[in-house]
């Protein structure tokens, strides 16, 4: 059953940690994406990477990182460093880049 | 720098109404237009996408259609149920910028029994 996985669904930190967001997918998909989602607005693009060993900062990239090890996974971290971490948080993957993207179920950060 | 625009916010219709969403775009050089759906609290699931070539696509009750030289998009729901409630996204995708969607706040969209 191929598709994207996100995890935990809801995450609670104290202001001043660092968390890390998992994303891993099983599509065989070169591309991967994250974004961010505050309430009533759309998507705004934080990091995406077109090949393993490979990733550019998007829109909104301060105060956070990310890495891309493996073909199927993408993980966010959340750095003390982001001034409003407080978000959903979704990841996506398209087969090569340019291509339609796919959305994993989203993670919802709540920091206080 | 391309601004995508959903209006209205909100929508809410009867059960069994058709009725159409708007999407427009401030730049035309757009690669591909998608539009999805999001249920409350959960991820994006794509409903259609139009590629710059192609005027519409369909898909079952689903219609989209494109107009680049206007920059609009419209996404026509027939025969409405209340299984359809959801926020509606729209996002472009330019060619400057082919790997990056840019989208639009949403409608959220309520249909009532």
């Amino acid at each position: 059953d191929g598709g994207i996985t996100q995890s935990p669904k809801y995450l609670f930190r104290k202001e001043g940690q660092n968390v890390t967001l998992s994303c891993e997918q099983n599509l065989n998909h070169d591309a991967m994406y994250w974004y961010r989602q505050d309430p009533g607005q759309g998507l705004r693009l934080i990091y995406y990477s077109q090949i393993v060993n490979d990733f550019q900062k998007g829109d909104i990239a301060e105060g956070y990182s990310v890495s891309r090890e493996k073909k199927e996974s993408f993980p966010l971290t959340v750095t003390s460093a982001q001034k409003n971490p407080t978000a959903f948080y979704l990841c996506a993957s398209s087969i090569e880049p340019g291509r339609e993207q796919y959305f994993g179920p989203g993670t919802r950060l709540t920091v206080t | 720098k391309q601004e995508v625009t959903q209006i209205p916010a909100a929508l809410s219709v009867p059960e069994g109404e058709n009725l159409v969403l708007n999407c427009s775009f401030t730049d035309s050089a757009i690669y591909n237009l998608q539009w999805f759906r999001q249920d409350p609290g959960k991820g994006l699931t794509s409903l259609l996408l139009i590629q710059s070539s192609q005027r519409e696509q369909t898909s079952g009750r689903l219609n989209a259609s494109l107009d680049k030289s206007s920059g609009r998009s419209t996404l026509y729901i027939a025969a409405s149920q209340p299984g359809d409630s959801a926020t509606y996204l729209c996002a472009v995708r330019t060619p400057q910028g082919a790997q990056k969607l840019v989208f639009g706040q949403g409608t959220r969209l309520t249909i009532n029994p």
